[in-house]
């Protein structure tokens, strides 16, 4: 399966400024998403990143606050726009790998103060 | 929606069965079942497709039940390493565009 660096691992941040997370895949893949997981949470999908075009947000989720880029096929960002205490939260990447499930980055805890 | 996960929460002596069950309002062409530790990001463990299959290796296997739209988790004998918190991931359909959706949640915890 693939194998996904993402990074920052975690970062502390002050409210009102913008962190971007990136995530390299180590294969060429058409999809990449993003997830977001809050303390004791389940996963809850931000946006889904195609390469080439502009990335599919869910409902409650826009452009202004999560920008996405994805330049090519193993690469992806996702910023987070004008922090708030709010989105503190562990930010996790991933990739679908088929029958062998969806792989996930090592995730990037946010702590907002 | 999001597919509902049961228990919310369990704890086992090493070597006790459990089962957990995910139940989704819509009709699913599959089921992923994922376990992740504290700390670290979610790890796949099964994947069972629309045609009520079962499925399992070592002591975890899972069923789907297509027409009830929910599926479960056994696992067997179970050991310290089988703690951590589980979720189903279900899809509604095979299409291209098609996105996961995380259930609730089952915190399992092994004590010896």
């Amino acid at each position: 399966s693939a194998v996904i660096s993402q990074k920052p691992s975690r970062d502390i941040c002050q409210r009102g400024t913008s962190l971007t997370i990136q995530c390299q895949v180590d294969s060429q893949v058409t999809m990449m998403f993003w997830y977001r997981q809050q303390p004791g949470q389940s996963l809850t999908l931000i946006a889904t990143a195609n390469q080439g075009s502009e990335a599919t947000y869910e409902s409650g989720f826009v452009i202004d606050k999560f920008p996405i880029s994805r330049p090519n096929l193993t690469f992806s960002t996702l910023t987070v726009s004008n922090m708030s205490p709010e989105d503190s939260s562990i930010y996790l990447c991933s990739v679908d790998m088929g029958v062998r499930g969806y792989t996930f980055g090592s995730g990037t805890r946010l702590t907002v103060v | 929606q999001q597919p509902v996960q049961s228990p919310q929460a369990v704890i086992l002596r090493e070597g006790e069965d459990a089962v957990i069950n995910c139940s989704s309002s819509k009709a699913l062409y599959s089921v992923h079942w994922y376990r992740q530790k504290h700390g670290e990001a979610p790890v796949f463990l099964m994947i069972l497709l629309k045609g009520g299959e079962q499925k399992g290796h070592d002591k975890i296997s899972a069923s789907f039940n297509e027409k009830k739209q929910q599926s479960s988790l056994y696992l067997t004998a179970s050991q310290l390493s089988y703690s951590g918190t589980y979720f189903c991931g279900t899809e509604t359909s095979n299409f291209g565009n098609e996105k996961l959706t995380f259930g609730t949640g089952t915190r399992l915890t092994i004590i010896p």
